[in-house]
């Protein structure tokens, strides 16, 4: 069965700290992407990659970065955590080579900020 | 800015009636999907439907696409409770950018 993971459900931590979150999957997908989720402003891509080692800005990368050394592997990490980065992080993952077609959800990273 | 647009926002409905969702976007597409997510939850991922598709069914869901209006609606016929979430879609436009993008979705209440 299919599965993206990910390694936090719940997050809290201080302002100016550096924060990881990471997301695995077991389907040997090429597309992975970072979606932050706040109400009323739906999904926002953050970052995605469509291969080991490469990576795309999405919509919303500032204050961010990201990390993708093996291919099951996608990191998010924020570089020094500031309060408007309280959201629901959410990562997933697509098989096809166009990133185009269906993804695969993780059960999200709900971040808070203080 | 949001490629793909749902609407009503929220829509509350009794167990066994039909619940219609509608998406509007911007620019052509590859595909349109439908995902579900349920309260505090990943996405599900419901249905794809293609540009040169006009409707597609799976289960109770239909699923239309008019491409001359830019525009999806999902029907959930005879919902049930379990139905609750909020649903969204998400497009993937001929922009170069390998990703899809998503509304800011629609909340569906079934009351029992």
């Amino acid at each position: 069965d299919v599965k993206v993971t990910q390694s936090s459900r719940y997050l809290v931590k201080r302002t100016g700290e550096k924060v990881f979150l990471e997301c695995v999957q077991d389907m040997d997908h090429e597309n992975m992407f970072w979606y932050r989720q706040d109400p009323g402003l739906g999904l926002r891509l953050i970052y995605f990659s469509y291969d080991v080692k490469m990576k795309e800005k999405g919509d919303i990368p500032e204050g961010y970065s990201v990390s993708r050394e093996k291919k099951e592997r996608f990191s998010l990490i924020l570089e020094s955590a500031s309060t408007n980065q309280t959201s629901m992080y959410l990562c997933a993952s697509s098989g096809e080579g166009l990133a185009g077609d269906e993804q695969y959800f993780g059960p999200g990273t709900r971040l808070t900020v203080t | 800015s949001q490629q793909g647009e749902e609407d009503p926002q929220a829509l509350s409905i009794q167990e066994g009636e039909n619940a219609t969702m509608n998406c509007s976007y911007k620019t052509s597409i590859n595909n349109l999907q439908w995902y579900r997510q349920n309260s505090g939850r990943g996405l599900v991922h419901l249905i794809l439907i293609r540009s040169n598709e006009r409707e597609k069914h799976s289960g109770r869901l239909r699923v239309t696409l008019d491409t001359s209006k830019k525009s999806s609606s999902l029907l959930i016929t005879a919902s049930r409770a379990a139905d609750t979430a909020s649903y969204f879609c998400a497009t993937d436009a001929w922009t170069g950018r390998r990703a899809l993008t998503f509304g800011s979705g629609t909340r569906l209440q079934v009351q029992p």
